[in-house]
């Protein structure tokens, strides 16, 4: 089975800061990888994903993830945080069973902007 | 679109009573998926539905958690009898699962807090 780890839990930045939220993956064969974000009290929205075109993705709201097959990983930067990317940001991994397909997300990073 | 929609969005029961949660997901889409997310166990898949069929169920905790998807446009999430071990926030998703890198539309949530 798949599965994606996130590295830290939690995530402070200043605003004007880099903001790198890391994310490996397991995978026996080439994945589909995505990041969702989770504003407060809200469900979670597509920020981008990988889908086995360009290895770097442009997202909304300025995010940007590298796919880097070498390392398994897929993390997610931002080059300025601003006051409302505070939110907690979930990496996840699309499984085939059968037929069908399923995503398989980790556990979270929530982050902190810091004025 | 409206989205996916969910009902109720809060739900305040006492162990033991039956619980019905609602979901009507993006019109034209052909999966839905149930999730429940706490701080301990981050977000977990319960169920997931294609073409109204239930294809996966492998992460309903227990038999007092059933599924149904009785047509194309709504969904029920049925606890009985709840417990206070139940209260979390239940999502629901949709996606026009075509492949793998097709994404999933969450709906606001049901936040469930069994006393």
């Amino acid at each position: 089975a798949q599965s994606v780890t996130q590295l830290g839990s939690h995530v402070s930045v200043s605003e004007g800061a880099l903001v790198l939220l890391r994310c490996n993956y397991s995978s026996s064969v080439p994945p589909y990888l995505f990041w969702y974000v989770q504003y407060p009290n809200q469900g979670l929205q597509l920020l981008l994903k990988y889908t086995s075109a360009a290895t770097l993705v442009k997202g909304i709201n300025g995010f940007e993830a590298e796919f880097k097959k070498s390392e398994t990983s897929f993390h997610l930067t931002k080059p300025s945080a601003h006051m409302s990317d505070a939110a907690e940001y979930f990496c996840a991994v699309s499984e085939k069973g059968g037929s069908n397909y399923k995503l398989t997300f980790g556990k979270g990073t929530l982050l902190t902007v810091n004025p | 679109d409206a989205g996916v929609i969910q009902s109720p969005r809060h739900e305040v029961t006492e162990m033991g009573q039956e619980v019905t949660l609602r979901c009507k997901p993006i019109s034209g889409h052909n999966s839905l998926f149930w999730y429940r997310q706490t701080m301990m166990r981050g977000l977990e898949l319960l169920i997931y539905f294609n073409n109204n069929v239930p294809i996966d169920d492998s992460g309903m905790p227990e038999d007092r958690f059933s599924a149904k998807m009785p047509n194309a446009s709504f969904s029920t999430l049925k606890i009985q009898p709840s417990e206070p071990r139940d209260s979390a926030v239940y999502f629901c998703a949709s996606s026009l699962l075509a492949s793998g890198g097709d994404e999933q539309f969450f709906g606001p949530g049901t936040r469930l807090t069994v006393l």
